[in-house]
């Protein structure tokens, strides 16, 4: 089955700053990869997705690029706030039938005013 | 639209107690899985369904069982609780598993 990774697992940043986060997948036919945010305490939401007939895809802030031959795809935070830091998984999923939506273990990202 | 609504937030359980976490959606969604969220550990999936009347096992099925008799929802039994259950669950449904999940506000189970 599918296998993501996630990288670092620990991120502090400067408020300001941009942040990175990179996934890597083992499934070459994973075709589905999103993002979600978990604060403390709360439930995990989706912030941003994109699918494998697109290399980059952007909300506000966010980011998500995405390179197939190397399997891997990150989530770029620019400018970040304090509300920005939050637990964030990745995850990939090749679509229909049973195929399963796998998630990393998640990155706990920092921002320091 | 209540989105998934789980029940109950909290439970504290002996060992070798049963009870049910339930689960429903009012989206329409075919799609609901069950997770476990340990610390260091990210999101495990349980049990999961495409379907009404169609579930499958997922990385830690043992000791968990599910059906699913309606679109909208989807328990989780807990048969015999033991301490190794102890953690945060977590319901989510989709239109399929390649489109954005919508979680529940989770269920804090303790079991001593």
């Amino acid at each position: 089955g599918e296998n993501v990774e996630q990288h670092p697992s620990t991120l502090s940043v400067q408020e300001g700053d941009s942040a990175v986060i990179k996934c890597t997948y083992s499934d070459s036919a994973s075709n589905y990869f999103p993002w979600y945010k978990q604060e403390l305490g709360k439930r995990p939401q989706l912030i941003i997705d994109i699918r494998s007939n697109v290399g980059e895809k952007k909300d506000q802030r966010i980011a998500v690029t995405l390179n197939k031959t190397a399997k891997h795809f990150s989530l770029h935070i620019t400018e970040t706030q304090p509300e920005d830091s939050a637990v964030y998984f990745c995850a990939a999923s090749r679509g229909g039938g049973n195929n399963r939506l796998a998630f990393g273990k998640g990155n706990q990202v920092v921002v320091i005013p | 639209n209540a989105g998934v609504t789980q029940t109950p937030k909290f439970q504290v359980l002996k060992t070798g107690q049963s009870m049910t976490l339930q689960c429903a959606q009012d989206m329409n969604h075919e799609y609901m899985s069950w997770y476990r969220q340990d610390p260091g550990m990210g999101l495990r999936l349980i049990h999961y369904s495409v379907g009404a009347g169609i579930t499958d096992q997922g990385e830690v099925p043992n000791g968990y069982n599910v059906s699913r008799s309606t679109t909208e929802d989807f328990p989780l039994r807990l048969l015999s609780a033991a301490p190794s259950q102890t953690s945060v669950y977590f319901c989510a449904s989709s239109y399929s598993n390649d489109y954005g999940y919508t979680f529940g506000s989770g269920t804090r189970l303790t079991v001593v």
